[in-house]
């Protein structure tokens, strides 16, 4: 059975924190997102990946990194968070090569800076 | 920018009843898919339904069908006979960018109530 894993449901962290956001598929994927998630909204992109150690930046970037160092795992990381990076964050994956191929997503972490 | 609109942020209908959310989008392939995707209380996002633009024909998934204008950029969502289990978000996606390597667009949400 398909699966996009992410390694918390909810976190609280502080400002000026580094947080890192982790998600995990084992669907042999090479495209893996990072989308944030609030309301009124919509999902918005915010880095993908479509290999190892390959990244592109998404519509809403700024005060986010990532990493991918193995193809089934992506990182989110927040250099210094914010209260204004408060959000769902949504990690997804889908193969590459299927135009139509759909986005498998992992359970979303929610994440509070205080 | 490709760009996908929700105008309902919420709508609500009564159990058994056919609800329709509504989606525009603006793209300028001339080959693209389109996606509904549902995302229920505390649980992962699906898919739904998908279209792919140079069929004529509607989707349709069971409960699930679409009506798609393509010369008025508009992808609606039908539920047929809503269940409780229909209850969630409902998000409308176009992919932008290479094939293969393609980001979703997605509008804003619609909030689907089921009322018993």
């Amino acid at each position: 059975d398909v699966k996009v894993t992410q390694s918390s449901r909810y976190l609280v962290k502080r400002t000026g924190e580094k947080v890192f956001l982790e998600c995990v598929q084992d669907m042999d994927h090479e495209n893996m997102f990072w989308y944030r998630q609030d309301p009124g909204l919509g999902l918005r992109l915010i880095y993908f990946s479509y290999d190892v150690k390959m990244k592109e930046k998404g519509d809403i970037p700024e005060g986010y990194s990532v990493s991918r160092e193995k193809k089934e795992r992506f990182s989110l990381i927040l250099e210094s968070a914010s209260t204004n990076q408060t959000s769902m964050y949504l990690c997804a994956s889908k193969p590459s090569g299927l135009a139509g191929s759909e986005q498998f997503f992992g359970p979303g972490t929610r994440l509070t800076v205080l | 920018a490709q760009t996908v609109t929700q105008s309902q942020p919420e709508m609500s209908v009564q159990e058994a009843e056919t609800v329709t959310l509504s989606c525009t989008y603006d793209t300028s392939e001339s080959d693209y898919y389109l996606f509904w995707y549902k995302q229920p209380p505390s649980r992962q996002m699906i898919l739904v339904i998908r279209q792919e633009a140079y069929k004529q024909q509607n989707a349709t998934e069971n409960r699930f069908s679409v009506n798609f204008q393509k010369a008025a950029k508009s992808f609606s969502l039908k539920i047929s006979d809503s269940q409780l289990g229909d209850a969630a978000m409902y998000f409308c996606a176009s992919p932008e960018g290479i094939q293969g390597a393609q980001k979703l667009v997605f509008g804003q949400g619609t909030r689907l109530t089921i009322n018993p």
